[in-house]
């Protein structure tokens, strides 16, 4: 079965430090990955999805960044962050469901920055 | 521009009634959608999808609707049960846009 992974489970860091945040998928192969964020009191807001090695498509204009190094991992970065940058920030995964795609989520990273 | 919309923040219903969750949508490309659940701390778990060629899908205790003329899609659950107090989204996509886009949420409280 597929499993998705995100480290850290919590982060609390200082205006200005960067970031870096990882998800792996476990048990399937060239997944879409993506990575979301809900900021407090707000809807889920897409950042970055990826069909493939190396391609990242953006949706929102920010001073955070994506990668994907491998098949089955995609990271999340900043070099300076800001205030409004705190979130709890998803991963997900597509796959296939009843019906048609299905996006399946990890557990989460919650970002505090102070 | 917010293309899927929940206007309703919040919703409380009491234990075995009917709880009815609205979505409405403005991108008429949108073919493909989805419900999620969400506990906080936690990732959103999927619930229910539907497909534009389809106006209702039903699993257990969860139906979705599709209205495409109005572009509005419910979830129905019924008996609503304590449990199912969470926060609750639905999701939009075009097929090969490889995007999904949500809602802003709508937080269930059922009453025991």
């Amino acid at each position: 079965s597929q499993t998705i992974h995100q480290w850290p489970a919590t982060l609390v860091q200082p205006v200005g430090s960067p970031l870096s945040l990882e998800c792996t998928v476990e048990g399937t192969s060239n997944p879409n990955l993506y990575w979301y964020r809900q900021a407090a009191g707000r809807g889920l807001q897409l950042l970055f999805y990826s069909v493939g090695i190396g391609q990242i498509s953006s949706e929102v204009p920010q001073n955070l960044s994506a990668s994907r190094p491998q098949d089955r991992q995609f990271i999340l970065s900043s070099k300076k962050l800001l205030l409004s940058d705190s979130g709890f920030y998803l991963c997900a995964w597509n796959g296939w469901g009843l019906g048609g795609d299905t996006q399946y989520f990890g557990p989460g990273t919650r970002l505090t920055v102070l | 521009d917010q293309q899927v919309k929940q206007n309703s923040p919040s919703l409380s219903v009491q234990e075995g009634r009917i709880s009815i969750l609205n979505c409405d949508y403005t991108n008429s490309m949108f073919d493909y959608f989805l419900w999620y659940k969400k506990y906080p701390a936690e990732g959103p778990t999927f619930l229910i999808s539907i497909s534009s060629i389809k106006d209702k899908n039903e699993d257990g205790r969860f139906t979705v609707f599709l209205n495409k003329s109005a572009k509005h899609l419910s979830l129905h659950i019924v008996p609503s049960q304590p449990g199912d107090s969470a926060v609750y989204f639905c999701a939009a996509s075009t097929s090969g846009t490889y995007k999904y886009i949500f809602g802003t949420g709508t937080r269930l409280k059922v009453l025991a």
